[in-house]
């Protein structure tokens, strides 16, 4: 059964820190590792990640993905109470439809 | 206007009702699906439909019932629901096989 666990479950930090979130994951036929973030309502998408060692970027968000180790993190720069929110980490497996399975998140709260 | 959306965005109902979710995705995606998202567990994917054919259903109670009439509708329908069932419905929908998941703000569904 594939399986992912994210750490830390919540982590409050003041505006201007910077944060680590990490996803590890046990998954058969390993395709791809996303990012998501939920604040009050939908999971926004962040980053898929299908390559070892590659950095994905997009402003103060970056990620990264080792797949002989089975983890990925999730930076984030200089944090803004904007960024309080639950970040959700997922892999998908080839052969199973685009389907997803989730990690149970990271409760981030920035602080002003 | 926003690329999935679902309704209604709260739904209160007794355990003998019968209700329906509806989703709709101006994406141009071929794929949908449902999650369940309960207090402290991870997203549970319940359905998947690609190309309007059902993949999986995950051992979903078949007091749950999908319906999906065309690749930019599904339907979640309702019936005899138990307390445990209160949870945020999501829906989402994908390119199949390629990219994320893109999802709408849910459901918050209560069962007296």
């Amino acid at each position: 059964e594939d399986k992912v666990v994210q750490s830390p479950l919540s982590l409050v930090v003041h505006e201007g820190d910077t944060v680590t979130l990490n996803c590890s994951y046990e998954v058969t036929n390993f395709r791809s590792l996303l990012w998501y973030k939920q604040e009050k309502k939908a999971p926004t998408f962040l980053f898929m990640l299908t390559s070892s060692g590659i950095e994905k970027k997009s402003g103060r968000l970056s990620s990264i993905l080792d797949k002989k180790e089975l983890f990925s993190i999730l930076n984030i720069t200089a944090t803004q109470t904007g960024d309080s929110a639950v970040y959700l980490c997922a892999v998908e497996r080839y052969n199973a439809g685009n389907m997803l399975t989730f990690g149970g998140g990271t409760r981030l709260m920035v602080k002003p | 206007e926003t690329g999935v959306t679902q309704t209604p965005r709260h739904l209160v109902m007794g355990m003998t009702n019968k209700k329906s979710l509806k989703c709709e995705q101006h994406l141009g995606h071929n794929a949908m699906y449902w999650y369940k998202q309960s207090a402290k567990k991870p997203l549970e994917l319940m359905f998947v439909y690609s190309l309007e054919e059902r993949v999986e259903n995950n051992s979903v109670p078949s007091r749950f019932s999908p319906e999906c009439p065309n690749s930019s509708h599904l339907f979640l329908h309702l019936h005899t629901l138990q307390p445990e069932d209160s949870a945020l419905y999501l829906c989402a929908s994908s390119q199949e096989e390629a990219g994320p998941q893109h999802f709408g703000d849910g459901t918050r569904l209560s069962i007296l």
